[in-house]
């Protein structure tokens, strides 16, 4: 069971380059989020999906697009990097939007942006 | 505005001992909340979820309180040990929503 699994694990993107982060759980798990971890702000949601084609805005998500084609994978699209979005990224999934137990999160891609 | 503040300054503790840790919240109200340990470079990793009307919940040496008049949680590892040390992280799902929403976490150091 591989759980979440995020790619690439590290990244630099040059300033206007665009990238897609992706994501995959192998939990059949309906609700899917996407945080970013900065130094000092803690894990802010980007965007969040509930389940297949179904997909909402969180606290900052200015740059980013996604998408939830299959129950499966999540990906996240940076359309012009700017340097604002060096960060961690974190894909977390859970069966429902209000679990009985916890997230589980994937290890993470840093991004590079110069 | 909404905040959940855990304790900035890290924890440093002798091992044996039992750690605390502390979430406050302002301007939620929680369906429930949840702590995740993080080690570096690591995603978090889910410890214990709590429930707005649960007062206590204990996970081997592992204990969450839940004070909705205080609006804290605390975090308790008793008989620390070195492996212990991570970040801990308080989350909660307000009951107007479902976005788990993160404090910015509290260091813990157990030295031998």
């Amino acid at each position: 069971n591989a759980g979440v699994t995020q790619t690439p694990k590290f990244q630099v993107l040059k300033t206007g380059q665009s990238m897609t982060l992706q994501c995959a759980q192998d939990m059949n798990h309906e609700y899917m989020s996407w945080y970013r971890q900065d130094p000092g702000m803690g894990l802010r949601l980007i965007h969040y999906s509930v389940g297949a084609g179904i997909t909402d805005q969180g606290e900052v998500p200015n740059g980013y697009n996604v998408s939830r084609s299959t129950t499966e994978d999540f990906p996240l699209r940076l359309l012009s990097a700017a340097p604002s979005q060096t960060s961690v990224y974190f894909c977390a999934s859970s069966y429902s939007e209000r679990p009985n137990y916890g997230y589980t999160f994937g290890s993470g891609t840093r991004l590079t942006v110069v | 505005s909404q905040k959940i503040e855990q304790n900035s300054e890290a924890l440093n503790i002798q091992e044996g001992k039992t750690a605390t840790l502390t979430c406050n919240y302002t301007n939620y109200s929680p369906a429930y909340l949840q702590w995740y340990r993080q080690d570096p470079g690591r995603g978090p990793v889910f410890l214990l979820l709590i429930r707005e009307n649960e007062k206590e919940k204990r996970k081997e040496r592992l204990k969450v309180t839940f004070d909705t008049t205080l609006k804290q949680s605390l975090f308790h590892i008793t008989a620390s040990q070195p492996a212990d040390s991570a970040t801990y992280l308080c989350a909660l799902v307000p009951n107007s929503g479902y976005a788990l929403n993160f404090g910015k976490g509290t260091s813990l150091l157990v030295t031998p």
